[in-house]
């Protein structure tokens, strides 16, 4: 299958701070890109649609200017977590979309201090 | 809007014992994808059967199989000659065709599965 390197996978940092996690096809071109995020024992929650070229397309309640999402290239999407809070710390994936499936990074431990 | 319903949180299963794990949908689609994914103590999601509901044969990927009732929106997945390998977290998720706005997944909330030897 495809292969979605995320990165990094681990990340600590000072609340009010940013963070920024990359997402980078390896072997295809991804129009179109998924955020989501997941808490411990629970589901997988789509935070938004990154697509090349324009704006994200963001779910309800999911704040705008402080998740920042840019996917300038085919193979580039960048979530970054501006003035990180401890409510922010979670683990965030993303998700490339090919034909028929969507093909996931290994996701980003954030952890707020 | 669609949704995915996993009714089974935890389930526990003897090593080489069949387990199946269930998963309804709600949709007014009539052409869609439906999967189940595996995600580990890695966290790595890892795809483990698509089904494509044009398609009235249940998928088959090894010890995987699915149930795949259209009108009864029911999709569980069969796992025959269970491993401890497969203990993990199993999601059930719903995809429009990527020509109909489609691509984002809609998961269910999660069936935690564990292999006992």
């Amino acid at each position: 299958g495809a292969v979605v390197s995320q990165h990094p996978s681990r990340v600590i940092c000072k609340s009010g701070t940013s963070v920024k996690i990359e997402c980078r096809s390896l072997d295809f071109q991804a129009t179109t890109m998924f955020w989501y995020r997941q808490f411990p024992k629970q589901s997988l929650m789509l935070m938004a649609t990154s697509n090349e070229g324009s704006k994200a397309t963001y779910e309800q309640g999911v704040e705008k200017d402080k998740f920042l999402i840019n996917h300038a290239s085919l193979t580039l999407s960048t979530l970054t977590v501006t003035s990180a809070h401890p409510e922010d710390s979670s683990f965030y994936i993303c998700s490339a979309l090919g034909a028929y499936e969507a093909f996931f990074g290994q996701g980003t431990r954030l952890t707020v201090v | 809007a669609q949704t995915v319903t996993q009714s089974q949180p935890e389930m526990s299963v003897q090593d080489a014992e069949t387990v199946t794990l269930s998963c309804t949908y709600d949709t007014s689609e009539n052409n869609y994808y439906l999967f189940w994914y595996k995600q580990p103590p890695s966290r790595q999601m890892i795809l483990v059967i698509r089904q494509e509901a044009y398609k009235q044969q249940n998928a088959t990927e090894n010890r995987f199989s699915v149930n795949f009732q259209k009108a009864a929106k029911s999709f569980s997945l069969k796992i025959s000659d269970s491993q401890l390998g497969d203990t993990a977290m199993y999601f059930c998720a719903f995809m429009k065709p990527t020509e109909n706005q489609g691509g984002k997944l809609i998961f269910g909330q999660g069936t935690e599965l564990s292999v006992k030897p």
